[in-house]
């Protein structure tokens, strides 16, 4: 029962630009910093961006994160075959005691 | 080398109990708040609840409490996941990892064990 919504698919060619959306709510989103993770196939999540728009050590630059209000994006710029993968956002909510909450996931096709 | 590493695979039949392990290493694992999450095959990331082993709080989803117990052993750097009388519904992988803590405000999961795999069948 994922709170926050994401589209389940996004595709495009080497080189192209993707950019994958996030929505939330009040409670999540719009009070709390946004996280995104990079889930390759057959393999554990991985940490992409963290508060929004910092990228850790490590991941290159053409992934960007962005917050609005209560929606959040990844940028994917100069798509690369590597970058197949589910991604998800990711943040607190403040309802129901407080809980951790993840996106729906969004499977990005490099065609 | 901030590394979490996970139990292996297990095979287990409906009813049994069942407990699952997570051992941190490279970082002072008292200090930091660790996680659980759930994936279903085929399906998307679930948080079942967070515990910081320095003096064992813990915090569970609402979806889990009751269903799974989280714990650890700070004198072996170990966190736990176990369940009392397992379902054939608790089949998935399950993933622990660190939490990066800065308040509800800001928080996060890195970096994540690499997966345990629960089947429960009859």
């Amino acid at each position: 029962q994922s709170v926050l919504t994401q589209p389940p698919s996004a595709s495009g060619t080497p080189g192209q630009r993707v950019t994958i959306s996030c929505s939330g709510s009040s409670s999540n989103i719009g009070s709390n910093t946004v996280n995104w993770y990079q889930q390759l196939p057959g393999t554990a999540p991985k940490l992409l961006i963290y508060s929004n728009n910092q990228r850790p050590s490590g991941v290159p630059d053409r992934f960007s994160g962005s917050k609005s209000g209560t929606s959040a994006s990844l940028a994917i710029s100069g798509l690369q075959s590597e970058d197949e993968a589910d991604y998800y956002c990711a943040a607190w909510d403040d309802s129901l005691n407080g809980r951790y909450v993840f996106g729906t996931g969004t499977k990005v096709t490099v065609l | 080398e901030v590394q979490l590493v996970q139990s292996g695979a297990e095979v287990k039949k409906p009813g049994e109990s069942l407990k699952i392990s997570c051992k941190g290493s490279g970082y002072s694992f008292t200090s930091y708040w660790i996680g659980w999450v759930r994936q279903m095959p085929g399906k998307g990331l679930e948080w079942m609840g967070i515990i910081y082993p320095g003096d064992s709080d813990t915090r569970y989803s609402p979806s889990f409490q009751g269903q799974v117990t989280i714990s650890a052993d700070k004198s072996i750097s170990t966190a736990y996941l176990q369940w009392s009388s397992l379902k054939a519904s608790d089949t998935a992988m399950y993933y622990c990892a660190r939490v990066l803590w800065f308040g509800e405000l800001s928080n996060w999961f890195d970096p994540w064990g690499q997966g345990t795999l629960v089947t429960v069948s009859s």
